[in-house]
């Protein structure tokens, strides 16, 4: 099964400096990699995924992710952070074995609470 | 949030009652899904379905039941058999996943229910 790890609880940064949020994956065939961020008391909010193709991903708010199929990772980054950018971060994958018709089920890891410093 | 509506936002049950939450969308979207969050433990999956009429049980179904009689609402029952309700619940949809499996989930507001 997909399984998603998301190894440092909270990152702490200051504003204007780059932001990495850490994701790493494990799947059987090829993954799909989705980051959603959520604030405080709502709903998750779609950042970017990667499918196919260019292994950098851009997505909303100056986010961009890299997926890096050799170590099994999809990093979120922004390259100077701002206060408002302070929330909760998950990474989740979903596995694409063939046949593609099934339980294709998508993992989330356990989040990481971002911290930005004025 | 836009397009998936979930209510109410907070809810209080007493032990021994079964709630229902509620979960609308107006995206048009085949598949729905029910998660359930704890702090550090990331999203766990309770049911999904991918059309109507159908679901399937997610990783931690005991305790809770749905039904997907409409397109656009799946609702969720947490009865008197869970044994640790309190959580943060939210809702998703997304088009088609079985043919369209790259496609992300859209999230609803969530539903913060609490035993007491």
């Amino acid at each position: 099964a997909q399984s998603v790890a998301q190894p440092e609880d909270q990152v702490n940064v200051a504003e204007g400096n780059p932001l990495t949020v850490k994701c790493t994956y494990s799947v059987s065939g090829n993954p799909y990699l989705f980051w959603y961020v959520q604030y405080p008391n709502r709903g998750l909010q779609f950042l970017l995924k990667y499918i196919t193709g260019d292994n950098l991903v851009k997505g909303s708010y100056g986010f961009e992710a890299e997926f890096n199929k050799s170590q099994t990772s999809f990093h979120l980054k922004k390259p100077s952070a701002l206060v408002s950018d302070s929330a909760l971060y998950f990474c989740a994958v979903r596995d694409i074995p063939l046949p593609i018709y099934g339980n294709n089920r998508l993992a989330f890891g356990k989040g990481n609470q971002v911290v930005v410093i004025p | 949030d836009g397009g998936i509506t979930q209510s109410p936002k907070y809810l209080f049950r007493k032990e021994g009652q079964n709630v229902t939450l509620s979960c609308e969308q107006n995206l048009n979207h085949d598949a729905m899904y029910w998660y359930r969050q704890d702090p550090g433990q990331g999203l766990r999956l309770i049911y999904y379905s991918q059309i109507v009429n159908d679901f399937q049980k997610g990783d931690i179904a005991e305790g809770y039941s749905v039904s997907r009689e409409k397109k656009e609402s799946f609702p969720l029952t947490v009865t008197s058999a869970q044994k640790n309700p309190t959580a943060f619940y939210l809702c998703a949809s997304s088009i088609d996943d079985r043919g369209f499996p790259n496609n992300e989930q859209f999230f609803g507001p969530g539903t913060r229910l609490t035993v007491l």
